[in-house]
């Protein structure tokens, strides 16, 4: 079945650690994106991929990193200068250019920062 | 600045009780709309969303949206709620390569 599949679904990191989050999908979809979920604030966009080996920042990129190596990966990762990252991560992805802009969804990863 | 409002955090309807979320948006021309729900600890699944044509939409699980131009409104609408529907319900809008969402409202449904 096609999707996309985020890892791990839980992670706990102490402060001052990187932590990087997985996402692969094979609907063959030239876009990708992540975004952070917290309550009471909807999806904010960390950052974006239209084509591979390209990136751009969304609107709170600062703390993170990503790489678009392979069109099917996305990988995240969330460094010591992100300020509060614990939160729900949410990985999707979309055709790109001439599509409609419908996102699919993975099942999130959750990071706890103790 | 583009922006997409839910002004209703928490709703609680009870069960076989119709329901209606609001949704407006900022945005000059006609855009691209979406709505989405999200259960507890997981992603987000596509309900129905609106390009252009008749105004009003039908989507998955019994959903409808209508698109108000003159109110720059997308507002959700069920007849009758499910205990299954109680979730978080996300409106968004493209604006050009980007989705930007709501803050969501959380539906309770009550027996």
């Amino acid at each position: 079945d096609g999707g996309i599949t985020q890892s791990p679904k839980y992670l706990f990191r102490k402060e001052g650690q990187n932590v990087t989050l997985s996402c692969e999908q094979n609907l063959n979809h030239d876009a990708m994106y992540w975004y952070r979920q917290d309550p009471g604030q909807g999806l904010r966009l960390i950052y974006y991929s239209q084509i591979v080996n390209d990136f751009q920042k969304g609107d709170i990129a600062e703390g993170y990193s990503v790489s678009r190596e392979k069109k099917e990966s996305f990988p995240l990762t969330v460094t010591s200068a992100q300020k509060n990252p614990t939160a729900f991560y949410l990985c999707a992805s979309s055709m790109g250019q001439g599509g409609t802009g419908e996102l699919f969804f993975g099942e999130g990863s959750r990071l706890t920062v103790l | 600045a583009q922006s997409v409002t839910q002004p209703d955090i928490h709703i609680t309807v009870s069960e076989g009780a119709s329901l209606e979320l609001r949704c407006n948006y900022s945005y000059g021309a006609t855009p691209y709309l979406f709505w989405y729900v999200q259960s507890p600890g997981q992603g987000l699944q596509l309900l129905l969303k609106y390009f252009s044509g008749d105004t009003l939409v039908q989507g998955i699980k019994g959903f409808e949206a209508e698109f108000k131009r003159s109110q720059s409104s997308f507002n959700l609408r069920k007849p009758s709620v499910h205990w299954s529907d109680a979730a978080e319900y996300f409106c968004a809008v493209q604006y050009g390569n980007k989705l930007v969402f709501g803050a969501g409202t959380i539906l309770r449904v009550k027996s």
